[in-house]
């Protein structure tokens, strides 16, 4: 079964720091990675998308890959209190499942003031 | 533009009733998602419309779920009769107008409590 796996959390940072989410993927044929914040009782929302090895910059989003390693993280610089959410970390699927999102869990981000 | 809408947000109904969740994709989106989230766990795929066709339905749980895209526009999901277990949120999400990839765009859930 094709699993996305991410570092449980809850994770708590001060305002101002770097706050760094972690994301493993089992899928190795898988093109397509997403981070989605989801604020408590809304939508998931999508903040970043990437496609190639490398780093993607977003304004205070980072997100990074690294097919080799099956590894995406998503960096957020100078945390604010308003980026105190849950971030999944979804891929899609490859091959006749290449529509299909599969997500971790979650992160808890908690951005203290 | 409209995001994804989703009725109800709510709803709590007893073992062996029938709910049925609707969702309105956003305009012109041919592709729509039902996913679900049961407590503790990620975010699961259920199925998949390409306007009214079901693409994919892999990820229904049982018989007991039915869902619906009448005329390619919006979509309902029924449970009957429901159980226990079916407790979670709904997710709805639309995506890829003809020629446009879009990632999915998620609806705000339908939370169902099973009694």
């Amino acid at each position: 079964q094709k699993e996305v796996e991410q570092n449980s959390g809850p994770l708590s940072v001060p305002e101002g720091a770097i706050a760094s989410l972690n994301c493993t993927y089992s899928d190795r044929g898988s093109q397509s990675f997403f981070w989605y914040r989801q604020y408590s009782g809304k939508s998931p929302e999508l903040i970043m998308s990437i496609y190639s090895n490398g780093d993607k910059e977003d304004g205070r989003f980072t997100a990074q890959l690294n097919k080799a390693s099956q590894y995406v993280s998503l960096l957020i610089r100078d945390s604010q209190p308003s980026d105190s959410a849950t971030y999944l970390c979804a891929v899609e699927g490859s091959g006749g499942s290449n529509y299909k999102l599969t997500f971790g869990k979650g992160t808890l981000l908690t951005v203290n003031p | 533009e409209a995001g994804v809408t989703q009725f109800p947000s709510h709803s709590v109904i007893e073992k062996g009733q029938t709910v049925t969740l609707r969702c309105d994709p956003i305009s012109g989106h041919d592709n729509l998602y039902w996913y679900r989230r049961v407590m503790g766990k990620e975010i699961k795929f259920l199925l998949h419309f390409v306007k009214e066709s079901k693409q994919d339905e892999s990820g229904m749980p049982n018989n007991r779920f039915l869902a619906e895209r009448t005329g390619g526009t919006y979509s309902t999901l029924k449970v009957q009769p429901a159980e226990l277990e079916d407790s979670g949120v709904y997710f709805c999400a639309s995506s890829w107008r003809q020629g446009v990839w879009e990632p999915l765009h998620f609806g705000n859930g339908t939370r169902l409590t099973v009694t």
